[in-house]
């Protein structure tokens, strides 16, 4: 079967650094997505690993080992507003997108 | 303004009637996709659509079905509503089906009694 896992909350404070982990089992993989949502909204796009790595893009970075199966993001200088669930989720070997339950951030002043 | 428009934003519907909601992208993406979303479960593909006319099944699409007549358009339709399909519905759509990014509407929230 394919297996997206990811912890179901965590909480940190304002002005540090937090570090979301996603680890996966999928049948192929063509890229690895992370997404914001708000509750009561969207997810939106944060970014995306095909190579291994990490990938930054100012306060938010992504990490990527395709050897373990391992993926997390990084949340620096943390803000109020960062206060949301965070998807990974994994493109497989037919182009569909495979979700965790995301991970409940809870931001406290 | 550039994106994707769902409708209703929320719905009570009883069990056994019919109901389409909507979709609508005005981004010219090729890809469209329909998800249902419930506490505790990742994001689930009901049916996609990887260009106009033709669709896909995608991980739970037991009870709904699709059509794809334009580029713009996707609606969902559950033919008979039962209450295991209460959840919030997203609609997304991608430049094509493979690995581009997916934008998401706003989702209707959707009550089944």
């Amino acid at each position: 079967g394919q297996n997206i896992d990811q912890p179901t909350e965590m909480t940190a404070t304002e002005g540090a650094i937090v570090q979301i982990n996603c680890t996966y089992q999928t049948s192929g993989f063509n890229g690895l997505f992370w997404y914001q949502q708000h509750a009561g909204e969207a997810p939106t796009f944060l970014s995306y690993n095909v190579l291994d790595g990490l990938e930054e893009k100012g306060r938010f970075s992504s990490f990527l080992s395709r050897s373990k199966g391992y993926s997390y993001l990084l949340l620096k200088e943390l803000q109020m507003k960062d206060s949301a669930s965070y998807l990974c989720a994994v493109v497989n070997s037919n182009y569909q997108l495979i979700w965790g339950a995301g991970t409940k951030l809870i931001i406290k002043p | 303004i550039a994106g994707i428009t769902q409708a209703p934003t929320s719905q009570i519907l009883a069990a056994g009637r019919r109901m389409t909601l909507r979709c609508t992208q005005d981004m010219r993406h090729n890809a469209m996709y329909w998800y249902r979303q419930d506490l505790g479960l990742g994001l689930r593909l009901i049916h996609y659509s990887n260009t106009a006319g033709t669709t896909g099944k995608g991980e739970v699409p037991d009870g709904y079905s699709v059509s794809r007549a334009n580029t713009d358009d996707f609606p969902l339709t559950l033919a008979s509503a039962v209450p295991s399909q209460t959840s919030v519905y997203f609609c997304a759509s991608s430049l094509s089906g493979s690995a581009d990014t997916q934008y998401f509407g706003p989702g209707t929230r959707l009550t089944v009694l």
